[in-house]
């Protein structure tokens, strides 16, 4: 079982704020990286494959940055919305298999 | 595209009972599907991997003949709780491959929540 933390478990934010927190990983046989948005009720939708120390990708207002050789990467969300309230999952691949963290809970108070 | 149907996404049943839980690749094909199990506050855990035609590969700590796995064709893995217990009432989630590599990203269903009484 590879050790995959994130941090922090829960946080709020204000509606048009910006909040961003991490996901610690092994920094050794490192293939990739996934964040996966999870809402209540539905399925767990892919938001990036991260597979490049440096890479930094970007979807709407969220983004996110990876840095292998220390084992972390950051989500960031800017201009907080109602609707990227969602559990926030990543998940560290050292072959085809994902090792998941237990999420970082995101509500967004109007 | 990439849609992924699970079925059923509840179930409530008597202990000793079998459960069959199925996970449908409905636009695409996947050779290669996961099965996932998430306790209360924890992290999904994969239980184990689905391969189209051949044995399904196990992780250390789960049981392959109480959770049976069958992945007949390309479109659908089914796992089988076999004479459930309490202990493993959970919620179940499958995911999917579109392509090979782990640089994909998986295709989840919406999960299935198993309380044996």
């Amino acid at each position: 079982i590879l050790n995959v933390e994130q941090s922090p478990q829960s946080l709020h934010v204000q509606e048009g704020d910006s909040t961003n927190f991490t996901c610690s990983f092994p920094s050794s046989n490192f293939y990739a990286l996934h964040w996966y948005r999870w809402e209540t009720a539905k399925s767990p939708e892919a938001l990036f494959v991260m597979t490049l120390n440096g890479d930094e990708k970007k979807k709407g207002r969220i983004s996110a940055t990876l840095n292998t050789k220390e084992g972390y990467s950051y989500l960031y969300i800017k201009g907080s919305q109602p609707e990227d309230s969602a559990t926030y999952l990543c998940a560290f691949s050292n072959d085809y298999k994902l090792s998941f963290g237990a999420g970082t809970t995101v509500t967004v108070r109007a | 595209g990439a849609v992924v149907s699970q079925h059923p996404s509840r179930v409530i049943c008597k202990s000793g009972t079998s459960v069959k839980i199925e996970c449908r690749s409905l636009d695409f094909q996947a050779t290669t599907m996961f099965w996932y199990r998430q306790f209360p506050k924890q992290s999904l855990m994969l239980m184990a991997t689905s391969n189209e035609g051949s044995k399904a590969t196990y992780e250390q700590g789960v049981e392959k003949d109480k959770f049976l796995i069958n992945h007949a064709s390309l479109t659908l893995s089914t796992l089988t709780v076999t004479s459930a217990h309490p202990e493993d009432s959970s919620f179940y989630i499958c995911s999917a491959l579109v392509g090979e590599g782990s640089n994909q990203p998986q295709h989840f269903g919406d999960g299935t929540r198993l309380s044996i009484l």
